[in-house]
């Protein structure tokens, strides 16, 4: 079954970082780009960067550069998304997203919930 | 950053059609900003609908359809149903990187 399995809710305080997860399962891991979104309660989709799995290339949004980091590790069929200097304006549902067909976005995960407070 | 608009809201009748467009603050959308179209039911994650301007899915209904439409990409629905009552999003590709609209909420009444 091809899936992106997400790990558990975060609860961080205000200038940490947070890293999280997606562990990939039922397709070749390192064939495509995966990427990561976010969305804030009650707000849009935010799109945060990709990284392509096989050749460990990487590209981010201007609004988030230098706070976050995308690697993977292929032994693992993972990725991970870090974000540094969390403020509450990060409290979101972060989700990865991959291709496995058609398009870029064919598969999601469940999201992580993270939560920033003091 | 390229800003990407939508239509906050629009509402539709069960049956009948609706149009959704997408704009791109650096000119016209075209085929080479691939859009994308994904469909947000509450507490769930998005799904795609349409990608490279007018693909479908295997799971995206046949009433959806996907275009460029005066220098914007446009999701049509052809036939709403209940069922398509939603938030949708575009997505465009800016020379490798991504930026999604700001969302249409669809109504179906």
């Amino acid at each position: 079954q091809v899936q992106l399995v997400q790990s558990g809710a975060e609860v961080k305080k205000p200038g940490a970082s947070v890293k999280l997860s997606c562990k990939a399962s039922g397709y070749t891991f390192t064939k495509y780009f995966l990427h990561w979104v976010r969305q804030a309660p009650g707000q849009r989709l935010e799109w945060l960067g990709w990284i392509h799995v096989g050749n460990d290339n990487t590209q981010y949004s201007q609004n988030f550069q230098g706070r976050v980091t995308i690697t993977r590790d292929t032994s693992a069929s993972t990725a991970y998304m870090e974000l540094s200097s969390l403020s509450s304006e990060d409290t979101a549902v972060y989700y990865c997203a991959t291709k496995t067909g058609g398009s870029d976005f064919d598969i999601w995960g469940k999201g992580t919930v993270v939560t920033v407070s003091s | 950053q390229a800003v990407v608009t939508q239509e906050p809201s629009l509402t539709v009748s069960p049956g009948g059609t609706v149009t959704l467009t997408c704009g791109s603050s650096t000119g016209a959308v075209t085929s080479g900003h691939y859009p994308y179209w994904f469909q947000q039911q509450p507490g769930q994650a998005p799904r795609t609908l349409i990608y490279d301007t007018s693909d479908k899915h295997s799971w995206t209904p046949a009433r959806f359809s996907g275009s460029l439409l005066g220098g914007k990409a446009a999701l049509t629905l052809s036939g709403a149903q209940p069922e398509d009552e939603a938030d949708y999003y575009c997505l465009i590709y800016y020379s490798g990187a991504r930026v999604f609209g700001g969302g249409t909420k669809l109504t179906v009444l």
